[in-house]
């Protein structure tokens, strides 16, 4: 049973690219997160996706940024015009739809590190 | 809104003595806690989680963690290190009830260092 799958590792874009990262979650999970991981600094919580649907969006930019979660295929993360300040990992996270208990676990893939010159 | 303290970014232990990372937290609810840790260059992976059930926890490779409300805290603890234990931690908390909607709130990160 495949972990949460990431790609690509690693993305280099110059500035005013645009950079797309893409999420499948593990097999069965339809909940969808992304997090951005700045250098020295812990996690930050962006979007949080169910198939078809943005549930929170509160930790995106208001710009430049946007996520989708399609009926099929995997989560995309989107950035517009990157700027030096968007280099950082990027890392999906996923859940199954069901809650089989309270506090359940999100599983993490093993990122994507943008690297803007 | 949910908040976590972890103290100091480096940690060093000699290979068998004590790990205690130390991790507080913040939260108008019942808090979800847990614990992650990094190795370079991969995900995160869960070593343990308490859920409002017995205070102590216990999780994968030795560690464990007691959520102290009385202190708010979640303190990660192992008895012996080990040199595979290098790697960077993180406490995070659920803002929600808990269920699979539950966005988590991460602390900074320790990077524990093991000597030998």
């Amino acid at each position: 049973n495949a972990g949460v799958m990431q790609n690509p590792r690693h993305l280099v874009r110059r500035r005013g690219q645009e950079a797309r990262l893409r999420c499948s979650p593990m097999k069965g999970h339809s909940h969808v997160y992304w997090y951005r991981q700045l250098p020295e600094e812990g996690l930050k919580f962006m979007v949080y996706l169910q198939k078809e649907n943005i549930i929170d969006e509160s930790g995106m930019p208001k710009e430049r940024f946007s996520a989708e979660f399609p009926k099929e295929g995997p989560s995309i993360l989107r950035i517009q015009q990157v700027v030096r300040g968007d280099s950082a990992a990027y890392f999906c996270a996923s859940s199954p739809r069901w809650a089989s208990e309270r506090g359940d676990e999100q599983f993490f893939g093993p990122g994507t590190r943008l690297t803007v010159l | 809104a949910q908040s976590v303290t972890q103290l100091g970014s480096h940690v060093s232990v000699s290979e068998g003595a004590l790990v205690l990372l130390r991790c507080n937290y913040s939260s108008s609810v019942p808090p979800y806690l847990f614990w992650y840790v990094q190795y370079p260059n991969q995900g995160l992976q869960l070593l343990l989680k308490y859920t409002s059930a017995a205070t102590l926890v216990k999780g994968i490779n030795g560690f464990e963690a007691e959520f102290k409300k009385s202190e708010t805290s979640f303190h990660l603890t192992k008895p012996s290190a080990h040199m595979s234990d290098a790697a960077e931690y993180f406490c995070a908390v659920s803002d929600s009830g808990g269920g699979a909607n539950s966005k988590l709130t991460f602390g900074k990160g320790i990077t524990l260092s093991v000597r030998p």
